[in-house]
């Protein structure tokens, strides 16, 4: 089983709409979640890390479920702009050990 | 906003030459960080870095690879031999440690080894 495994898509959907991404880690000891975004070509970009109790930010959410070494992320009404690749990135424990990036799901958002 | 450079961009080789590539973490940040992604595949962990020391190295980091904070600023990959499965994205990231976790990642820089 893959460390870190996401459904690397294309997910293609219309301005406006909401999409969910999912993304299964096989380490139980896993401490730490975040997601990513990256653009075609350039760095990854923090977009949010991942809290137990699930956290919001503007039209994202991000849940995590322990239980089932699952993470997910909510985009709600996309814009053009959300177009990129998002990366489901988990660590062992806090920023000083490496993470692992799972391949990315990527996203299109048409007009 | 404090930001990770790398230096350069782009870098082209012949195989079998030594490459060094150049980054500069935030000013305040403890832990250095240099990931690799090839073309179409998924960002891969090569080792990280803190207290002028190897803390961790994956596979990929054979002893063709080393690292290097030659001085207060700067953090430094060097692979001595180049392969052709070389040419990747090579990302420099650097966090605080402690509370701040968050990895930061620089622009990085395109190899190519022909």
């Amino acid at each position: 089983r893959k460390e870190v495994e996401q459904d690397p898509g294309p997910f293609n959907v219309p301005e406006g709409a909401t999409v969910a991404f999912n993304c299964t880690y096989s380490n139980s000891a896993s401490q730490s979640f975040f997601w990513y975004r990256q653009d075609c070509r350039k760095e990854p970009k923090l977009l949010m890390s991942v809290y137990s109790s699930g956290n919001e930010d503007g039209r994202f959410t991000a849940q995590l479920n322990r239980a089932s070494q699952y993470i997910s992320l909510l985009i709600r009404d996309s814009k053009l702009s959300d177009s990129a690749t998002y990366l489901c990135v988990v660590s062992l424990s806090g920023g000083y050990q490496k993470v692992t990036f799972g391949i990315g799901t990527k996203l299109q958002v048409i007009p | 906003e404090p930001e990770v450079t790398q230096t350069p961009s782009h870098q082209v080789t012949q195989m079998g030459q030594e490459v060094i590539l150049r980054c500069v973490p935030i000013s305040n940040h403890l832990y250095f960080y240099w990931y690799r992604q090839i073309l179409g595949q998924k960002v891969e962990f090569l080792v990280s870095f803190y207290n002028n020391e190897i803390s961790e190295k994956s596979e990929i980091f054979d002893d063709q690879f080393s690292v290097e904070r030659p001085d207060g600023s700067n953090f430094t990959l060097k692979i001595r031999s180049t392969k052709l499965e070389d040419s990747a994205m090579y990302f420099c990231a650097s966090s605080g440690g402690g509370i701040e976790e968050t990895q930061y990642f620089g622009p990085g820089t395109r190899l190519l080894v022909l």
